[in-house]
């Protein structure tokens, strides 16, 4: 039973345009959500994250929107760019995370062409 | 800048030996958690410490696996009796947890093991 999904396994984008991942989760004790950026042969990369009592964050190029009632997240990248492309990860977890464990979907991968 | 790092980076093992990753946390880093990925999947926690005490370790995959982190600062992660089920992307992770309320993990490089 997954609790956090990521329907698109991938992405395509040109170079300049806006890249948005999508995310979905059902556990409704979830209170706050991480991307994570992932290359090829290395670790996951913490990208942005937003707690349950916001709806969006910022940061440079990366926005993260949250709708709580439709528990759903997205990442906006603006403007994509080739380096950019790597498979992204929402993870989630419950009392802000104090409690250990993040679930994680099971990525898309985003390819943004020049 | 120290990053998470582990060690080795690749493992290659016949079935039945005994295997032993190392994980070193960003130093000031209390917590440290350990993760398996496989092929077209997300991180899968495995387990957990707060300094030295290990505070979740219901989800390690079975009694062949262990973890210890007995000073509280770097980490190993054992497998005994290798199967080729245990072959995956081991990763580790650490994070400050100091009363606030978020606690964000940040991972290390991965030990890719793979059982012959």
């Amino acid at each position: 039973d997954q609790q956090v999904k990521q329907n698109s396994p991938s992405l395509s984008v040109q170079e300049g345009r806006i890249s948005i991942l999508n995310c979905d989760y059902t556990n409704s004790m979830f209170d706050y959500f991480l991307w994570y950026k992932k290359y090829p042969a290395e670790g996951p990369t913490f990208l942005i994250s937003i707690s349950s009592i916001k709806d969006k964050n910022e940061d440079g190029r990366f926005t993260v929107f949250l709708n709580k009632s439709a528990k759903h997240l997205s990442l906006h990248i603006v403007p994509s760019q080739p380096g950019d492309s790597a498979v992204y990860f929402c993870a989630a977890s419950n009392y802000g995370g104090s409690q250990g464990n993040l679930i994680f979907g099971k990525g898309t991968k985003l390819s943004v062409k020049p | 800048d120290t990053g998470v790092s582990q060690d080795p980076r690749h493992k290659i093992t016949k079935r039945g030996q005994n295997v032993t990753f190392r994980c070193d946390p960003i130093s000031e880093h209390n917590r440290l958690y350990w993760y398996r990925q496989t092929l077209g999947q997300g991180p899968e926690f495995l387990t957990y410490f707060q300094n030295e005490a290990q505070l979740e370790k219901s989800r390690l995959l079975s009694d062949r696996f262990s973890a210890e982190r007995p000073k509280g600062s770097f980490s190993t992660l054992e497998i005994q009796r290798t199967e080729q089920g245990d072959s995956a992307m081991y990763l580790c992770a650490s994070s400050l947890l100091n009363g606030g309320t978020t606690d964000t993990q940040y991972f290390g490089p991965g030990t890719r093991l793979t059982v012959l």
